[in-house]
């Protein structure tokens, strides 16, 4: 399979707490890319890490990634209400593959 | 910049029937993407175009579906016949390069 699957499958935490995610991956990369999907809407894309990089940040996101392990992880600092979605990694050589997410849901 | 743009929103057929779905994508995006989403799944690629060539459609159930992008732009994604199981969010995407993909809202079909 070249999709990466995440964890947890699903996630609930207080308002203001952090929130960690991860994703494995099984074949070669030449990048991995974070997606949010709100209820009924598309992905919408947060952060892409190549290959050669180890960690990212964007705002209260920080994205980690190690290629000998094939994970990464996302980091969601000082959580809000409006945090709440599923958050898909996308995964692959040429183009995408996604599993079947983690659903956070932060309690305000 | 706009963003992706799906047509319709809904749609609602019996199965056995035809449907198609229509994506516009963001315009100098070379390369599009079509993905199907079952409810409480993640997106599945269906077909990838770079221009209006195919790159890849190894996922692509072409018994039933099919998909073309004349002139590199806009596309269609056509289903015939439906089946129940093809009850799903339809997902454009389109990207540039290396860099992430924008999606559109989506299709959501149902199929009784």
């Amino acid at each position: 399979s070249q999709q990466g699957e995440e964890d947890p499958q699903a996630l609930s935490i207080q308002e203001g707490e952090n929130a960690t995610m991860n994703c494995s991956y099984k074949t070669s990369i030449n990048n991995l890319q974070w997606y949010r999907q709100n209820s009924g809407r598309g992905l919408v894309h947060l952060i892409l890490i190549r290959s050669n990089e180890r960690e990212k940040h964007s705002g209260r996101l920080r994205v980690t990634l190690d290629t000998s392990k094939k994970s990464s992880s996302l980091l969601i600092t000082a959580s809000r209400a409006a945090d709440t979605a599923s958050y898909f990694c996308g995964t692959g050589a040429n183009n995408l593959f996604f599993g079947t997410g983690t659903r956070l849901t932060v309690i305000p | 910049e706009a963003g992706v743009a799906q047509s319709p929103r809904y749609k609602i057929i019996e199965k056995r029937q035809s449907v198609a779905f229509w994506c516009n994508p963001i315009s100098g995006h070379a390369t599009l993407y079509w993905y199907q989403q079952i409810l409480g799944q993640g997106p599945k690629l269906l077909i990838q175009f770079q221009n209006n060539g195919v790159v890849d459609d190894s996922q692509l159930p072409k018994d039933r579906f099919s998909a073309e992008r004349l002139k590199g732009v806009d596309s269609t994604l056509k289903i015939q016949p439906a089946k129940l199981e093809d009850s799903a969010v339809y997902l454009c995407a389109s990207s540039l390069g290396q860099s992430g993909y924008t999606f559109g809202s989506g299709t959501r079909l149902t199929v009784v």
